[in-house]
C-alpha cells in the first residue's frame, strides 16, 4: 500500500497570512494532483504535476512536486475567506489499464477566518 | 471541459431496498471511472475501479455482491448499493479518467441515507 502523508490535518488561519499544506511518500509516483473540496461537493481539480522539480502557479497558490516525485507541497498566499476547504493531495500511479489508481492523502480541512 | 456528473445528488432509502446510482462523462469519452466514498471531514476512500465493458476490481474489504458496478459504456457507470443498511450511508463519489492522462475529474457526490 502506498502512503500519502498529508499535513497538517486541520489549519485555521486568519485572513491574509500565509500556509503551507504538505503532501509526502516513500513511494515515487507519476503524478501528483492537488484537489479542493467544499461540504457536500465532489473534489475540484487545483492541479497536477508531472516533473520531478515542477513548480505550478495558480493565482495566490504555489505548487511544487518534488525532484525524486516523492513529495508535494501548496503554499497560498494571503489567505482569504474564500480558499476555505478541505484540501486533498493525491498520488497517481499508472501501471497501465485497471492498475492505475490515485492515493489520497487525509486531507487538510483549512479555515479562514476574516 | 471534463465534466462528470451523478445522478441523484440525494437519495434517502430505507433499509433493505437498492439504490441506483449513476457517474457520466459529459464531454468525454472516459476508458475508467472510480468510486470512492467519504466519510464527513474525511479523505476519499476508493472503493473500485471500473473499465468499460470489463468486470470493475474491487479494493480490499468492499463487498462485491453489495456493491455492484456496471461499465456499460465510455461514458456511464452505475454503483447498486443492494440491500442497503443504515451504515451504508455515506458521501459517494465517482470519477473518470480520459485514457493516457493522469488526471481524474471527480462528480459532484451523491448523498446517501439509509433509514
Amino acid at each position: 500500500t502506498q502512503l500519502l502523508e498529508q499535513s497538517p490535518q486541520f489549519l485555521s488561519i486568519q485572513e491574509g497570512e500565509n500556509l503551507t499544506v504538505y503532501c509526502n511518500s516513500s513511494s515515487v509516483f507519476s503524478s501528483l494532483q492537488w484537489y479542493r473540496q467544499e461540504p457536500g461537493e465532489g473534489p475540484v481539480l487545483l492541479v497536477t504535476v508531472v516533473t520531478g522539480g515542477e513548480v505550478k502557479k495558480l493565482k495566490r497558490l504555489t505548487f511544487q512536486f518534488g525532484d525524486a516525485r516523492k513529495d508535494s507541497s501548496l503554499h497560498i498566499t494571503a489567505a482569504q475567506p474564500g480558499d476555505t476547504g478541505l484540501y486533498l493531495c493525491a498520488g497517481g500511479k499508472n501501471s497501465g489499464g485497471s492498475n492505475y489508481k490515485l492515493t489520497f492523502g487525509k486531507g487538510t480541512l483549512l479555515t479562514v477566518n476574516p | 471541459g471534463a465534466v462528470v456528473s451523478q445522478h441523484p445528488s440525494r437519495v434517502i432509502c430505507k433499509s433493505g431496498t437498492s439504490v441506483k446510482i449513476e457517474c457520466r462523462s459529459l464531454d468525454f469519452q472516459a476508458t475508467t471511472m472510480f468510486w470512492y466514498r467519504q466519510f464527513p471531514k474525511k479523505s476519499l476512500m476508493l472503493m473500485a475501479t471500473s473499465n468499460e465493458g470489463s468486470k470493475a476490481t474491487y479494493e480490499q474489504g468492499v463487498e462485491k455482491d453489495k456493491f455492484l458496478i456496471n461499465h456499460a459504456s465510455l461514458t456511464l457507470s452505475t454503483l447498486t448499493v443492494t440491500s442497503a443498511h443504515p451504515e451504508d450511508s455515506s458521501f459517494y463519489i465517482c470519477s473518470a479518467r480520459l485514457g493516457g492522462r493522469e488526471t481524474q475529474y471527480f462528480g459532484p457526490g451523491t448523498r446517501l441515507l439509509v433509514l
